[in-house]
């Protein structure tokens, strides 16, 4: 019950912009669309989530169009560290808010 | 400020044994749940807890049993281990249950032989 579909890996190179695209066609108004990435199977970490808005922080910016179906991530200047398995991913209503993850995108960022 | 703690870090397990993993979270945060990611996918809820006292099953929670005595901690238990219970286990906890972060341990790996 995969609620995003994202492509299966994606190259950027060290310094540039890295942009993930996501969709999420089937979101229904009140869920969140989060992005998390994992690292060589470590905990996953938190990088931004939004609603409907688009949103910035230190680490990244998500753009969610306006009809909610697709979004992007953006890592504004990839370093090598940035290499890992980046999920988005939808907060649904049901399972006490629960996350459902899909494949997730393997950003490789190369020197 | 040490976020979602997991305890062990390792574990083997013989087919038929029971264990609890260990979950910690010095945040006061009122949700609490365990996910485990099997090999090349995603992560999958095994069970929640919205607060103290309370929990509820997820999509996977066959074979596991919760409780929530605290805030802080909320352990998960494996009843009767088997091979197919082999994963990496997630604990995470957010403030709230709608909008806000959500915070993942570095999770347990269990193997069942």
């Amino acid at each position: 019950d995969a609620k995003t579909t994202q492509p299966t890996s994606m190259d950027c190179a060290e310094g540039r912009a890295a942009n993930l695209p996501c969709n999420h066609s089937t979101i229904s108004g009140n869920e969140y669309v989060y992005w998390y990435r994992q690292i060589h199977s470590q905990g996953p970490q938190y990088i931004i989530h939004g609603l409907k808005n688009n949103e910035t922080n230190e680490m990244a910016s998500l753009i969610i169009t306006e009809d909610r179906k697709s979004s992007t991530l953006i890592l504004p200047h990839a370093t090598l560290r940035d290499t890992a398995v980046y999920y988005c991913i939808v907060r649904v209503t049901e399972y006490g808010n629960k996350l459902v993850f899909g494949a997730g995108t393997i950003l490789r960022v190369k020197s | 400020n040490a976020g979602v703690t997991q305890t062990p870090k390792f574990q083997v397990l013989k087919t038929g044994q029971s264990m609890t993993l260990q979950c910690a979270q010095d945040m006061n945060h009122e949700y609490m749940s365990w996910y485990r990611q099997d090999p090349g996918m995603g992560l999958r809820l095994i069970h929640y807890s919205v607060g103290a006292g309370i929990t509820d099953q997820g999509e996977v929670p066959n074979g596991y049993n919760v409780s929530r005595s605290t805030t802080e901690d909320f352990p998960l238990r494996l009843l009767s281990a088997a091979p197919s219970q082999t994963s990496v286990y997630f604990c995470a906890s957010s403030i709230g249950f709608s909008g806000g972060t959500i915070y993942f341990g570095e999770g347990s790996w269990l193997t069942v032989v």
